[in-house]
């Protein structure tokens, strides 16, 4: 199992430009999730999806957009890619529905830098 | 806002000690998690402690939940250099995960 996959691994864009992360899950999970750090800001959650066909707003979802597309994948949009969204992105899904008591599986980042 | 904060933010001890770091949370929670976070990696889940548990055990892991002081404490016993990583917790909400801004703990060989 390759559990969650993020692609690409690194990306540099130019102010202005678009890209779309991807994410994809092999676990069956419901709910998956995006998240971005920054140093000494700990992990802060942009966008999550409890399940298929649901998304809703985390705590910085300005600047993104996001679509699950099916159970597998989950993919985050930069429509006008600004300096601050510099970070490093990082996919996540879990079993968990409603209040669940479930891990988080996460993939190994995406590496952007905004110049 | 972040729920979970971890303390100390860094901690350097050597090969064969123990580490203990603490996570204070502000708000009641069903459960606790902890994550580890090699350098360029993604995290890895550790252990889940739920609110009515006190104590938890994982190998060389042990993790505490104060549910009355709202904090938590992981102790990694005989530290390796193999351990040498951020660790973060995290508290639950619906559907969401906050975590805090991790302790990043060296482990001298």
């Amino acid at each position: 199992n390759a559990g969650v996959t993020q692609t690409p691994k690194f990306q540099v864009l130019k102010t202005g430009q678009s890209m779309t992360l991807q994410c994809a899950q092999d676990m069956n999970h419901n709910s998956m999730y995006w998240y971005r750090q920054d140093p000494g800001m700990g992990l802060r959650l942009i966008y999550y999806s409890a399940s298929e066909g649901t998304t809703d707003k985390g705590e910085v979802p300005n600047g993104y957009n996001v679509s699950r597309l099916n159970k597998r994948e989950f993919s985050l949009r930069l429509e006008s890619a600004a300096p601050s969204q510099t970070s490093v992105y990082f996919c996540a899904s879990s079993e968990a529905t409603v209040l669940n008591n479930s891990p988080l599986h996460f993939g190994n980042g995406t590496r952007l830098t905004v110049t | 806002s972040q729920q979970g904060e971890e303390d100390p933010q860094a901690l350097s001890i050597q090969e064969g000690e123990n580490a203990t770091m603490n996570c204070s949370y502000k708000t009641s929670i069903n459960n606790l998690q902890w994550y580890r976070q090699n350098s360029g990696r993604g995290l890895v889940h550790l252990i889940l402690i739920r609110s009515n548990e006190r104590e938890k055990h994982s190998g060389r892991l042990r993790v505490t939940l104060d549910t009355s002081k709202k904090s938590s404490s992981l102790l990694i016993t005989a530290s390796r250099a193999a351990d040498t990583a951020s660790y973060f917790c995290a508290t639950e909400g619906t559907y969401k995960y906050i975590f805090g801004t991790g302790t990043r703990l060296k482990v001298l060989a």
